[in-house]
């Protein structure tokens, strides 16, 4: 199974809400990730986890919030988003990226179109 | 901030044509990937070539790699209108992960 699930596939939601988003893969990979994408611009990186730990954050606001219950889920808690905040939202995995060391292709699921009313 | 950077943003050919895609990149990698991307879907994992690799194969595809210039190329030869999608490179240093610019392809039949 070389697949990363997304839910919702869409989402609409408006700036007082509280939502989740979820990503579920079952390759035993024990990196996570979450990027944004905005249209015809690449997708922009936010949260790595690499087992389980939250290992980078780019800045991100934190209106934001990841959670790794476990090596297989990655959720992205969604609270007081704005506007400009509407965005595909993509989740991926693949084994730790190291320094030194092989590299590790990533799998992307298709990602959550949101949008902040 | 993006390090990547790609030309052209947007290529327009003929099916059966060879598309040429340029990635260049300001900092250090280990090791660069290319995806595809389909319009608002999710990226494809294409080719991935190790920073101690100049040219790798793998169908259809041709990626080069000039760490000297910091630069990368994708070629696909004899297109085909499914080959019509965004193109990214992304350079990977360590965990840190970074998209170039993409460059969108369109192969009209």
């Amino acid at each position: 199974d070389t697949e990363v699930t997304q839910t919702p596939k869409h989402l609409v939601m408006g700036m007082t809400n509280k939502k989740s988003l979820k990503c579920e893969q079952h390759m035993g990979h024990r990196a996570m990730y979450w990027y944004k994408q905005k249209a015809k611009k690449p997708p922009e990186l936010m949260f790595v986890y690499s087992y389980e730990k939250l290992s980078i954050n780019e800045s991100v606001p934190s209106r934001f919030s990841p959670e790794c219950p476990n090596s297989s889920l990655l959720n992205l808690h969604l609270h007081a988003l704005q506007p400009e905040d509407s965005a595909l939202y993509l989740c991926a995995s693949s084994q730790p990226q190291v320094r030194i060391g092989p590299p590790y292709e990533q799998y992307f699921g298709p990602g959550t179109r949101l949008t902040v009313t | 901030s993006q390090q990547g950077e790609e030309d052209p943003q947007a290529l327009s050919i003929q099916e059966g044509e060879n598309a040429t895609m340029n990635c260049s990149y300001k900092t250090s990698i280990n090791n660069l990937q290319w995806y595809r991307q389909n319009s608002g879907r999710g990226l494809v994992h294409l080719i991935l070539i190790r920073s101690n690799e100049r040219e790798k194969h793998s169908g259809r595809l041709r990626v080069t790699l000039d760490t000297s210039k910091k630069s990368s190329s994708l070629l696909i030869t004899a297109s085909r209108a499914a080959d019509t999608a965004s193109y990214f490179c992304e350079g990977i240093y360590g965990s840190r992960l970074t998209f170039g610019e993409g460059t969108q392809l369109t192969v009209n039949p």
